[in-house]
């Protein structure tokens, strides 16, 4: 089983949906998680921190579970400029701290 | 914010050549940087994390004699894929941490190599 999971879509969406994507992680000892953004051939940019409390930027939500260990993405009213992939990104304390990628979620939202 | 610079932006060379890249952090110290290797449609792959002042620590699976890595300054991680073969070619990034715990980090622009 992977460290850290996503579904890789694609999702295909219109113009001002709402789109979810859902990671989950399986190692107990992660201790940071983020989202971060991947467009085609660039390099992937932080997107957001995720707090177990839950946080809002704009039109993103994310959400952190604990006892069922995945986070969660909530887009709302998509926009086109929001085609990419998104990467479920797990930070685990062994001591040191290492990073892990989930594979990525493509996300196509067309007009 | 936290600026990682990754030189050079694209490579082509010839195989059984060597390629360097280079990986500085701007405006922060980095005492530790991470390399990756992505191929097309998959995720990013952890090869190796940089210390500066000690030997890099290989994820398993990973050439330490193929990719040599070199961390001699706080600000400047290198990369040198040696002896480069076609099935190296991917694209490379590096990112840098300028704390630690819940803090994310910041990658290079990436680095895509072509090996003919």
């Amino acid at each position: 089983r992977k460290e850290v999971e996503q579904d890789p879509g694609p999702f295909n969406v219109p113009e001002g949906a709402t789109v979810a994507f859902n990671c989950t992680y399986s190692n107990s000892a992660s201790q940071s998680f983020f989202w971060y953004r991947q467009d085609c051939r660039k390099e992937p940019k932080l997107l957001m921190s995720v707090y177990s409390s839950g946080n809002e930027d704009g039109r993103f939500t994310a959400q952190l579970n604990r006892a069922s260990q995945y986070i969660s993405l909530l887009i709302r009213d998509s926009k086109l400029s929001d085609s990419a992939t998104y990467l479920c990104v797990v930070k685990i304390n062994t001591g040191g701290f290492k990073t892990i990628f989930g594979a990525g979620t493509r996300l196509f939202v067309k007009a | 914010g936290a600026v990682v610079s990754q030189h050079p932006s694209w490579v082509i060379c010839k195989s059984g050549t060597s390629v360097k890249i280079e990986c500085r952090s701007l405006d922060f110290q980095a005492t530790t940087m991470f390399w990756y290797r992505q191929f097309p449609k998959q995720s990013l792959m952890l090869m190796a994390t940089s210390n500066e002042g000690s030997k890099a620590t290989y994820e398993q699976g990973v050439e330490k004699d193929k990719f040599l890595i070199n961390h001699a300054s706080l600000t400047l991680s290198t990369l040198t894929v040696t002896s480069a073969h076609p099935e190296d070619s991917s694209f490379y990034i590096c990112s840098a941490s300028a704390g630690q715990g819940i803090d994310g980090y910041t990658f290079g622009s990436g680095t895509r190599l072509t090996v003919v």
